[in-house]
């Protein structure tokens, strides 16, 4: 049974960057799968960040593309998200999850059949 | 990008009653492999969301029979036969197709 926890720092100052890890058990992230974030600010709905497969390519919302970087860890079976130059409107619950993607190319990317499993998600506000 | 719009946003329903659920799209939501990636998902009060629906009518695993999704390019309905107390939450759909967007929700609560 496939679990996802995320971690990183709850409180984040307005221009900084935004770090997170998400820390998967009970699969590795070198077996299959694309692995990714999600968003939700509070009382809102639901926002792809971006989502990768293991030595292969990483795909960014385009929204975010500018200030996002995906990277893997393969070693602790992890994978890890950075934000960077925040504002209060990147205020949000930040999920990670695992999806069964479809990589098509180095700029296009679809997420198929959604993500199947999902860490329990972080809240990370952005306040001086 | 594709919009995913989700109606009603408030669904209020009475238990044991069945509830529905409608999502467009703002173009068609057919893949080049033939497919039709649209899913949903349930997010019960305080917690992350779970995948009840995917592509358009399967269940995932778990899932009650309750649940059923249908549809077709840019028309999409989930529905539940018989609502509990347990499925109070907000509903999502998404679509999978190009990138992935999410619907902005829908908020079911008993009568």
């Amino acid at each position: 049974q496939v679990q996802l926890q995320e971690s990183g720092p709850g409180l984040v100052k307005p221009s900084e960057t935004l770090s997170l890890i998400c820390t998967v058990s009970g699969y590795s992230i070198t077996s299959g799968f694309y692995w990714g974030w999600i968003r939700q600010p509070p009382g809102k709905g639901l926002e792809w960040i971006g989502s990768f497969y293991h030595s292969g390519n990483t795909y960014y919302n385009t929204s975010l593309k500018s200030r996002v970087t995906i990277s893997e860890d393969k070693a602790k079976n992890q994978f890890s998200l950075k934000l960077r130059s925040v504002t209060a409107a990147d205020t949000a619950v930040y999920f990670c999850m695992r999806e069964s993607g479809l990589g098509c190319g180095d700029d296009c990317y679809s997420q198929g059949s959604g993500p199947e499993n999902w860490g329990q998600g972080t809240l990370v506000t952005v306040s001086s | 990008d594709v919009v995913m719009t989700q109606s009603p946003l408030s669904l209020p329903v009475t238990l044991g009653q069945p509830a529905s659920i409608s999502c467009r799209s703002s173009q068609s939501l057919v893949h080049s492999d033939g497919n039709t990636y649209l899913n949903w998902f349930q997010q019960r009060p305080g917690q992350s969301p779970r995948r009840l629906i995917y592509k358009v009518s399967n269940r995932a695993s778990g899932v009650p029979d309750r649940f059923s999704g249908s549809g077709s390019g840019t028309d999409f309905t989930l529905k539940i036969s018989r609502v509990e107390a347990e499925d109070v939450g907000v509903y999502y759909c998404m679509q999978g197709t190009h990138w992935g967007t999410f619907g902005q929700g829908t908020k079911v609560e008993i009568k």
